[in-house]
């Protein structure tokens, strides 16, 4: 049974230009969070789907936006990078938005950094 | 609003030696709290977590989290530590009601010495 996974490991952008992750979920889960770990910080919430729909976002700017797919895949797009976005992003998915509160099963991440 | 203060930064234990990771948290309404261990280069792993019910909450690796609900506090403890047990420990918090969003500490790093 395959745990979350994250696509790519590593990145390496520039200032202003746009990068977009990849996240598939745990086995017979159908909701998705994403999460940002800045270095030395526990990880923020950006934001959460469900049946393909933002639920839930937490204090992140609108060059922050994601989608979810009918297979419960999920991306994370970020425009206009910035320095500030270097960070590992971690993606988490569980069972059911609306019915907490179910344990978050995070995968490995994505170390984005911007130059 | 909700938070999660996690007090010390490094905690070094003894092998053999028992262990405590504190956490106290801030939400409103009835807290869910949650305990999670980071390895170098690693997601997170799930340890425990409480709902309700019972104050002492059993998990993964022998480890137990123990809540107190007048000092608003989620502590992480093991009764012997292991020197595999040296990782990184977040505490969060999800809001009683709403998404099943988490709210994390500023995690505690964990050194067992041989």
């Amino acid at each position: 049974d395959a745990g979350v996974t994250q696509s790519p490991t590593h990145l390496i952008k520039t200032r202003g230009q746009q990068v977009t992750l990849r996240c598939s979920p745990k086995s017979g889960h159908d909701t998705v969070s994403w999460y940002q770990q800045a270095l030395g910080q526990g990880p923020q919430f950006i934001f959460q789907y469900y049946e393909e729909e933002e639920r839930q976002r937490g204090n992140f700017p609108d060059r922050f936006s994601g989608h979810q797919f009918p297979n419960y895949s999920s991306e994370l797009n970020v425009n206009a990078l910035l320095l500030g976005d270097s960070a590992l992003y971690l993606c988490a998915s569980s069972f059911g938005s609306l019915a907490p509160p179910y344990e978050q099963y995070f995968g490995p991440g994505t170390r984005l950094t911007v130059t | 609003a909700q938070s999660v203060a996690q007090p010390e930064d490094q905690v070094n234990v003894a092998e053999g030696n028992p262990l405590t990771v504190k956490c106290t948290y801030s939400v409103s309404g009835n807290p869910y709290l949650f305990w999670y261990v980071q390895y170098p280069n690693r997601g997170l792993q799930f340890l425990l977590k409480y709902i309700t019910g019972d104050n002492l909450v059993k998990g993964s690796y022998g480890f137990e989290a123990e809540f107190n609900k007048s000092q608003t506090s989620f502590h992480l403890k093991k009764p012997s530590a292991l020197v595999s047990d040296s990782a990184l420990y977040f505490c969060a918090v999800s809001p009683e009601t709403g998404a099943n969003n988490l709210f994390f500490g500023t995690g505690t790093r964990l050194t067992v010495i041989p």
